[in-house]
């Protein structure tokens, strides 16, 4: 069955630790997403990539960084200088502009 | 920039019974989508239904329907014959039509939790 996986389910981060959440897709999209949810609230963008070896900040992207070298893959790195991490994020994809957005199951990052 | 406003954190129904989520967002565009999503709590995001704006007929999924109110900004969700599978927190979004840079991706309200008594 075609569809997103994110991997760990559950991260812990150290301090002054880097850390990577994986998002893979079979469903043959271009464009990629990572959000990042916190209690109570909704959604927002942290990055984007609309083509391989493309990507854009979101709206949130400062202490995040990703890269784009397959179709497939949309990792995200958790860097030390987010000081702020813990939160559940969420990977979408996209086909055409007319279709809706994917997501895959997510990954709750918490801090020792 | 786009908003999405959510104003009922929490709202609570009768199964069998009928509920309706209210949404108002703020654009200066013509052409967009909008959605709303159900997140259990597995944190799943699932898509309900969508609207696009060009089109005048408000959207239907089963016992899910939308009311579009283009002028006023407004895309509340109604939910018929209320199911214990309903309960969920409920997010609606927007996303540009125009294409190109961070347009595609989606702006969330803050959602509205969904409980169904039995």
């Amino acid at each position: 069955d075609g569809g997103i996986t994110q991997s760990p389910k559950y991260l812990f981060r150290k301090e002054g630790q880097n850390v990577t959440l994986s998002c893979e897709q079979n469903l043959n999209h271009d464009a990629m997403y990572w959000y990042r949810q916190d209690p109570g609230q909704g959604l927002r963008l942290i990055y984007y990539s609309q083509i391989v070896n493309d990507f854009q900040k979101g709206d949130i992207a400062e202490g995040y960084s990703v890269s784009r070298e397959k179709k497939e893959s949309f990792p995200l790195t958790v860097t030390s200088a987010q000081k702020n991490p813990t939160a559940f994020y969420l990977c979408a994809s996209m086909g055409s502009r007319h279709q809706p957005q994917h997501f895959g199951d997510g990954t709750r990052l918490s801090i020792l | 920039a786009q908003t999405v406003t959510q104003s009922q954190p929490e709202m609570s129904v009768q199964e069998a019974e009928t509920v309706t989520l209210s949404c108002t967002y703020d654009t200066s565009e013509s052409d967009y989508y909008l959605f709303w999503y159900k997140q259990p709590p597995s944190r799943q995001m699932i898509l309900v239904i969508r609207q696009e704006a060009y089109k005048q007929q408000n959207a239907t999924e089963n016992r899910f329907s939308v009311n579009f109110q283009k002028a006023a900004k407004s895309f509340s969700l109604k939910i018929s014959d209320s199911q214990l599978g309903d309960a969920a927190m409920y997010f609606c979004a927007y996303r540009s039509a125009r294409g190109g840079g961070g347009a595609d991706g989606l702006t969330f309200g803050k959602g509205t939790h969904l409980i169904i008594q039995p």
